[in-house]
């Protein structure tokens, strides 16, 4: 079984532009959800998306948005790339449903995408 | 403020020896508890989690305890290998605010020697 799939594996951006980084579930898995490592913060919770709808989101600026296709892949936007935004962007997927369900089932990660900002 | 926390950024253990590492929380309000291994350049890799209404879950040489008084969980690694040798991540769930995302601990770097 396939797991939790993110591309690209690096991104090199400068300041101002958008980047868009992608996410592939686990087949089955209806929940997705972002995370950004920044370098000395740990894992911090950016987005979590279930059967196409924004559920919650961390405390991070409106430019960071995204969205969760009919197939349960996500993609993940950043507009005006400013230098802070350098870090790993891990992906998860985990079965869905209600949010106390969601509660009470272990997120998956991929590999990550490493974005850059020069 | 950080509600998970893991005191111990790196631990040393002789190899058939039991690992034990350590995770305090502050927020009452999470129900459910996770432990994560990330090796370099790998994403966090799922090992074992514990709902609040048990104590302890074990899965082959890992065993989570949860003492919910504390405040406190705590994964043992029995016995520990070299291929045990990574990041452990503690990380929480279900408080106020926090549906369907983990707050994470910054980690302890297990280093297992032969």
């Amino acid at each position: 079984e396939a797991g939790v799939t993110q591309s690209p594996t690096h991104l090199i951006k400068t300041r101002g532009q958008q980047a868009t980084l992608r996410c592939s579930p686990i087949s089955g898995h209806t929940s997705v959800y972002w995370y950004q490592q920044a370098l000395g913060l740990g894992l911090q919770f950016l987005l979590w998306y279930d059967e196409g709808e924004e559920r919650n989101r961390g405390n991070f600026p409106p430019r960071f948005s995204g969205r969760q296709f009919p197939n349960y892949s996500s993609e993940l936007n950043v507009n005006a790339l400013e230098l802070e935004d350098s870090a790993l962007y891990l992906c998860a997927s985990s079965l869905g449903g209600w949010v106390w369900e969601a509660n009470n089932q272990p997120q998956h990660f991929g590999d990550g995408t490493r974005l850059s900002i020069l | 403020d950080q509600q998970v926390k893991q005191n111990s950024p790196s631990l040393s253990v002789q190899e058939g020896r039991i690992s034990i590492l350590n995770c305090d929380y502050t927020n009452s309000m999470f129900d459910y508890f996770l432990w994560y291994k990330k090796y370099p350049a790998e994403g966090p890799t799922f090992l074992i989690s514990i709902s609040s209404i048990k104590d302890k879950n074990e899965d082959g040489r890992f065993t989570v305890f949860l003492n919910k008084s504390a405040k406190h969980l705590s994964l043992h690694i029995v016995p520990s290998q070299p291929g045990d040798s990574a990041v452990y991540f503690c990380a929480a769930s279900g408080g106020g605010g926090s549906q369907g995302n983990l707050i994470f601990g910054k980690g302890t770097k297990l280093s297992v020697k032969p």
